[in-house]
């Protein structure tokens, strides 16, 4: 399996930029996708392919990254943006990171 | 507009086997390139990958739970299906289906609970 290590619970005020890693334990190409849960919610796409904006996702959003090393960069933050972010690969079957918690601080 | 809806038990006991029906409309399991995977999330926990069945009957399974799964699907009545055998409390999650497209999961169905309970 292909292991995803993301960075733990981060905490942020509005208007910050915060960024969330994601590093696989090999490579993924680009195959990387990123969402957002929000409690009670289903998943939500926003970044698919390491750095594509998914339908309807607003411009603050962003990622990058190939191979290994992957970041989810939220800038700026909101207060409506507080959720948890996973990390995706597709290109070894299929694993989920565990999951990055925003906070406000 | 694309829209996917899971149904099961709710409830089982230990040993029984799981079957779960995810209803979708907006898209054709016909089409290709078009796929439906199956994700579960126990409470308070990350995603877990299940499965995946494709437009042209390719199946991919989580390895770690390969030899209790089995997917299936229905193209005619727009519905995917997944049996999970020998259930334990282990199972217990929500369930979602998904659609895959643009290489990721683009669309996630509301999910359904299931307990495994005696």
């Amino acid at each position: 399996d292909t292991v995803l290590t993301q960075s733990p619970a981060l905490a942020v005020s509005p208007g910050e930029r915060v960024t969330i890693s994601c590093r696989a334990s090999e490579s993924v190409s680009t195959l990387m996708h990123w969402y957002q849960q929000k409690p009670g919610q289903q998943p939500k796409l926003l970044i698919y392919k390491a750095s594509n904006l998914a339908s309807g996702v607003p411009a603050r959003f962003s990622g990058s990254g190939s191979g290994t090393d992957f970041t989810f960069t939220i800038d700026p933050v909101e207060a409506d943006d507080i959720a948890t972010y996973y990390c995706h690969q597709s290109w070894n079957s299929d694993t989920f990171g565990a999951g990055t918690k925003l906070e406000l601080k | 507009q694309v829209t996917l809806k899971e149904s099961g038990p709710g409830i089982l006991q230990p040993s029984q086997t799981l079957s779960l029906t995810c209803s979708f409309s907006g898209f054709s399991l016909s089409t290709s390139g078009i796929c439906v995977s199956w994700i579960r999330q126990p409470s308070g926990k990350g995603l877990e990958w299940l499965a995946t069945i494709c437009w042209e009957d390719s199946k991919g399974y989580n390895p770690s739970l390969k030899n209790r799964l089995t997917i299936s699907k229905d193209t005619s009545n727009n519905q995917a299906f997944l049996k999970i055998t020998s259930v334990d409390t282990a199972d217990t999650a929500i369930y979602y289906c998904a659609r895959r497209g643009l290489g990721a999961i683009d669309y996630w169905g509301q999910g359904v609970m299931v307990t495994v309970s005696s």
